[in-house]
């Protein structure tokens, strides 16, 4: 079965402190990949997407992620964490129309 | 562009009654999605359309939800008759082409019934 899964559930952060966040993906072929972000009481924003080629993607925010295949992994990073960056994270992967979404990874930021 | 615009944003109604969400996708946008986000289930596909047209219904937990989209701006979602179990946040998203480009999601509509 096709699955998404972040096996972090809450992650504490300093301000200024590197992060990282896991997703893992079940697929029987290498499906579109995403990472999203919701803050409480919002909607979900995409922060980045990968679909094929450079396996290092870019996205808003200062937020990057890489896709490795070897792993199925596509690991969500952010340099330096500001305290804006507090909010729910979700990985999610696609193959068709359909996106199937992580149970979210819930980050904190402290002081 | 003012995005994927749900109403209303929250809602509180009693077990029983009828409750209709609504959903406006960005113009231009032909594939629209209602999710369910709930604590125990985590985001949920209930439904897409693509060009208006219900193309995959199988997320829709059972026949008191309904819903429509008669035309490229305007989509509805309905429960009735509603339960206590029904309580989550909806979602609407919509994008060009289905998966591809990314979903666009609207602020949800958080709905508590009583």
């Amino acid at each position: 079965a096709q699955s998404v899964t972040q096996p972090d559930i809450h992650i504490t952060v300093s301000e200024g402190a590197s992060l990282e966040l896991r997703c893992n993906y079940s697929y029987g072929a290498t499906p579109y990949l995403f990472w999203y972000v919701q803050s409480p009481g919002q909607g979900l924003q995409l922060l980045l997407k990968y679909f094929s080629g450079d396996t290092l993607v870019q996205g808003i925010k200062g937020f990057e992620a890489e896709f490795k295949r070897s792993q199925s992994s596509f690991n969500l990073r952010k340099p330096s964490v500001h305290w804006s960056d507090a909010a729910e994270y979700f990985c999610a992967a696609s193959n068709d129309y359909k996106l199937s979404f992580g149970a979210g990874t819930t980050v904190t930021v402290r002081a | 562009d003012a995005g994927v615009i749900q109403s209303p944003r929250h809602e509180v109604t009693e077990m029983g009654q009828e409750v209709t969400l609504r959903c406006k996708p960005i113009s231009g946008h032909n594939s629209l999605f209602w999710y369910r986000q709930t604590m125990m289930r985590g985001l949920e596909l209930l439904i897409y359309f693509n060009n208006n047209v219900p193309i995959d219904d199988s997320g829709m937990p059972e026949d008191r939800f309904s819903a429509k989209m008669p035309n490229a701006s305007f989509s509805t979602l309905k429960i009735q008759p509603s339960e206590p179990r029904d309580s989550a946040v909806y979602f609407c998203a919509s994008s060009q082409g289905g998966t591809g480009p990314g979903y666009t999601f609207g602020s949800g509509t958080r709905l508590t019934v009583v």
